[in-house]
């Protein structure tokens, strides 16, 4: 146990649509990140947030954003999904302070299709 | 950009024999930190070891060990006394050490089956 949660565990919507993951953080952990894994790949870096504000994006297109509350908890929202948006959806939490080998702590992610 | 590559989609190995797991990488960078991560079919991604690459020192925890090569660009996990718990996919990852990066870059995973 990691002590991060994401929720739902599942979902399935159509393309088009919008979707909200959640993902809950330990005390204390002012920084998270979201990362997409598609099926058989490894997780790619979506964004980083620290301190409520994004500091840090990856290769992803606006329609990917997110939001980060003072409880350590942090959403994903996806616009107009598409296909190929299926994939595990990973956040990681991390303690503050120095740029060291703070390990990040992973959820266990929410599986989300589109159909 | 830095990249990561494993060249073993698969891996299988006995119960209580040795494995080990290879991984590459490319940066231009001299700062930087090397993981191991397992993800079991749980999903949830578990740390197994990490490398500071200023470290000259390869990295050991109980019974998982790496062979950190920095000229080469290698980063590889050995596994000793491989048990049933290890099964699992096996990720390497990369994340500098600038202040402001703290992004890991995976590869794109070894799965590692174990035989009784």
């Amino acid at each position: 146990e990691t002590g991060v949660t994401q929720s739902p565990t599942h979902l399935i919507k159509t393309r088009g649509q919008q979707v909200t993951l959640r993902c809950s953080s330990q005390s204390g952990h002012n920084t998270v990140s979201w990362y997409q894994q598609a099926l058989g790949q490894g997780p790619q870096f979506i964004f980083q947030y620290y301190r409520e504000e994004e500091n840090g994006r990856g290769n992803f297109p606006p329609r990917f954003s997110g939001l980060q509350f003072p409880n350590y908890s942090s959403e994903l929202n996806v616009n107009a999904l598409e296909l190929d948006d299926s994939a595990l959806y990973l956040c990681a939490s991390r303690l503050p302070g120095l740029a060291g080998v703070n390990e990040q702590f992973f959820g266990p992610g929410t599986r989300l299709t589109v159909l | 950009a830095q990249t990561v590559t494993q060249s073993q989609p698969e891996m299988s190995v006995q119960e209580a024999e040795t494995v080990t797991l290879s991984c590459t990488y490319d940066t231009s960078e001299s700062d930087y930190y090397l993981f191991w991560y397992k993800q079991p079919p749980s999903r949830q991604m578990i740390l197994v070891i990490r490398q500071e690459a200023y470290k000259q020192q390869n990295a050991t925890e109980n019974r998982f060990s790496v062979n950190f090569q920095k000229a080469a660009k290698s980063f590889s996990l050995k596994i000793s006394d491989s048990q049933l718990g290890d099964a699992a996919m096996y990720f390497c990852a990369y994340r500098s050490a600038n202040q402001g990066a703290q992004k890991l870059v995976f590869g794109q995973g070894t799965r590692l089956t174990i035989n009784p």
